[in-house]
């Protein structure tokens, strides 16, 4: 069956380090999301891909990058950890931007803890 | 710009009531509308989406959602609670647009749903 696996599930780092969070699916989607849960502010879009070598900048991406270099992989890079990047990551994947017949598939999520 | 609101941080039900949460949006055009549900420690879930046609649409679980374009709002409902209805549920919301990220769907902050025995 195909689906979208994040890893690793937990991960604490410290202050200052550069972090690579993974993002791998299956479904052959074009658009892929990387999004951040957080207390009072629900999720927030971090970066999307619409395809391999196209990426953007979400609501909020400072301190953020990825790459996509084929169409399974999305991985988020945290260049320089920081403590208010303490939080749960979720990664999403969707057939189609529009019209948005199917909504997304999201992974299970990757808990971030900076230290 | 695209936005959804969810007015409840919190609804606290007993089992066996009927249970509403809340959704309002704003967009341009005609909207798609989603609820997700998520479970402790887990990835959201697709409960049901409203595209076109039938106002009241019907999803997993037994939930059910009405469209009402004049009051802009999509609330979750089901007749009868569950106990393991308990957990963080998720308005989304995108335009129907022809480029640009307005297609990107927009989640309200969630509302958690507790049902008691």
């Amino acid at each position: 069956d195909a689906e979208i696996t994040q890893s690793p599930r937990h991960k604490i780092t410290e202050t200052g380090r550069q972090v690579t969070l993974a993002c791998h699916q299956t479904w052959n989607h074009n658009n892929m999301f990387w999004y951040r849960q957080d207390l009072g502010h629900g999720l927030r879009l971090i970066h999307y891909s619409y395809g391999v070598h196209d990426t953007n900048k979400g609501e909020v991406s400072d301190g953020y990058s990825v790459s996509r270099s084929n169409t399974e992989d999305l991985p988020l890079t945290l260049e320089s950890a920081a403590s208010s990047q303490t939080s749960v990551y979720f990664c999403a994947s969707s057939e189609e931007r529009r019209p948005l017949l199917y909504g997304y598939t999201f992974g299970s999520g990757t808990r971030l803890t900076v230290v | 710009a695209q936005s959804v609101a969810q007015p409840e941080d919190q609804v606290n039900v007993a089992e066996g009531n009927p249970l509403t949460v809340k959704c309002t949006y704003s967009v341009s055009g005609n909207p798609y509308l989603f609820w997700y549900v998520q479970y402790p420690n887990r990835g959201l879930q697709f409960l049901l989406k409203y595209i076109t046609g039938d106002n009241l649409v019907k999803g997993s679980y037994g939930f059910e959602a009405e469209f009402n374009k004049s009051q802009t709002s999509f609330h979750l409902k089901k007749p009868s609670a569950l106990v393991s209805d308990s957990a963080l549920y998720f308005c989304a919301v995108s335009g129907f647009y022809y480029g640009g990220s307005q297609g990107n769907l927009i989640f309200g902050k969630g509302t958690k749903l507790s049902v008691k025995p």
